[in-house]
């Protein structure tokens, strides 16, 4: 059972390129979510989605774009990388009505 | 905007004590109030929740305790073990605002043998 995936496990990348961060689960969640850690600032929620066609906005969603073209996949997307963007980036899945989230092991990105 | 934040960065306890993760709220209208443990280089991983229209709610070794009146939420661990070791976030979800799952800061626990 994999759970819920996410890709690349780290990746530096330079200022202005565009990366896309993979996320999939196999949990047939119909809830999605993507987080940003920064140290000291906990995780902020980016975008979300509730069901597969379907997106929202989060906390801090400016410089990503999301799509959710089926269940289970979700990727995020830096159209134009920043400096700022520098983070540690989770994502998650559960059940619509449920509470219990279940989190990707984290994309470690650094942009310089 | 609505926010879930916590009181105290930093905890340490002694093993064997009993520890208590504090968390102050905004949203009066979330549906649920969650507890996330997260251990160094993993994501959260769930503990427990409480619906809004509870007081309190055990779960092994773990209490949870809402109080509504000043928007204030605990997560009280019995018996501190090294394993519980880690930086535990509140959380809340609101389903009128899209169920968006909305974290809080994070109080880092330390346990001392």
């Amino acid at each position: 059972i994999a759970g819920i995936t996410q890709a690349p496990t780290s990746q530096i990348l330079a200022a202005g390129r565009r990366m896309t961060l993979r996320c999939t689960q196999d949990m047939r969640h119909n809830a999605m979510y993507w987080y940003r850690q920064d140290l000291g600032l906990g995780l902020r929620l980016i975008h979300y989605s509730n069901t597969a066609g379907t997106t929202g906005k989060g906390e801090v969603p400016d410089g990503y774009s999301v799509s959710r073209a089926n269940t289970d996949d979700f990727p995020l997307t830096l159209a134009s990388a920043v400096p700022s963007q520098t983070s540690v980036y989770f994502c998650a899945s559960k059940k619509t009505m449920n509470t219990e989230a279940f989190f990707g092991q984290g994309t470690r990105l650094t942009v310089v | 905007g609505e926010s879930v934040g916590l009181h105290l960065p930093t905890l340490s306890v002694q093993e064997g004590d009993n520890s208590i993760i504090n968390c102050a709220y905004s949203n009066s209208a979330s549906d649920y109030f969650i507890w996330y443990k997260q251990e160094s280089g993993k994501g959260p991983q769930f503990i427990i929740d409480i619906r809004s229209n509870m007081d309190k709610r055990q779960g092994q070794r773990v209490t949870v305790l809402l109080n509504k009146t000043v928007k204030h939420l605990s997560l009280q661990i019995a018996a501190t073990q090294p394993g519980d070791s880690a930086v535990y976030f509140c959380a809340e979800i609101d389903y009128n605002q899209g169920g968006k799952l909305i974290f809080g800061q994070g109080t880092e626990l330390s346990v001392k043998p």
